[in-house]
């Protein structure tokens, strides 16, 4: 079975620039999210879906950022115009279990390192 | 405030050694699930080992083990005869029962020495 995959691996990309991050997530997994790490800091939360709504933005920087999950499988972000400090590493993870139990999986891409210049 | 710390940038173990990874949690939940996950170069996040904050004993997963002491809220990682492969970034995270999102700590670095 196939892991979350992101695309691209790497982008560069200068400050003002459009930048737009793919996440497909195992099949079958309803809910969807997507993370940041920023240099030296900790992973944060972005956004969740469960299928194709948006249960949960909160994390989410400001309004340059535009997060999309049509038909409820594949997600893009999109970074528009990108600043220098969005550089990171994006992560996209998925889960099959949602409900009251806190041992909810998460499987997790290997990311999308964002570089604004 | 920070709900989960990391206090080890960086750590270094002899091969074949143990390792403690050093994992602070902050919650108000009395439900919640702590998670270890590896990342080696290659930037995947692999998950290691679960601990669900009712769970009596600690979890063990092979040569991963889950020190938790619920009353100092620290769900240290112990590794065990450590190998050349474990060298990678090691995140510690929570899940609070009535949240999906993971909280996750700024990382520890393993190198394992040969």
């Amino acid at each position: 079975e196939a892991g979350v995959t992101q695309f691209p691996s790497h982008s560069v990309i200068e400050k003002g620039q459009t930048v737009t991050l793919r996440c497909d997530p195992i099949s079958g997994h309803d809910n969807l999210y997507w993370y940041r790490r920023v240099m030296g800091k900790e992973i944060k939360f972005l956004l969740h879906f469960v299928k194709e709504s948006k249960q949960d933005e909160s994390g989410m920087p400001n309004n340059r950022f535009l997060a999309e999950r049509t038909g409820g499988t594949y997600s893009t972000l999109k970074v528009q115009p990108a600043e220098l400090e969005d550089s990171g590493v994006y992560f996209c993870a998925s889960s099959q279990v949602i409900g009251p139990s806190s041992y909810n999986e998460q499987f997790f891409g290997p990311g999308t390192r964002l570089t604004v210049l | 405030a920070q709900k989960i710390t990391q206090t080890q940038p960086g750590m270094f173990v002899q091969e074949k050694e143990a390792v403690t990874l050093d994992c602070t949690y902050d919650t108000s939940d009395p439900s919640y699930g702590l998670f270890w996950y590896k990342q080696p170069s290659s930037g995947e996040m692999i998950f290691l080992i679960y601990q669900g904050s009712y769970d009596q004993q600690n979890a063990t997963e092979g040569r991963y083990s889950l020190n938790f002491q619920k009353a100092r809220k620290s769900a240290n990682l112990v590794i065990s005869a450590s190998q050349l492969g474990d060298s990678a970034m090691y995140f510690c995270a929570m899940r609070e029962g009535t949240g999906n999102q993971f909280y996750f700590g700024t990382g520890t670095s393993l190198t394992v020495i040969p």
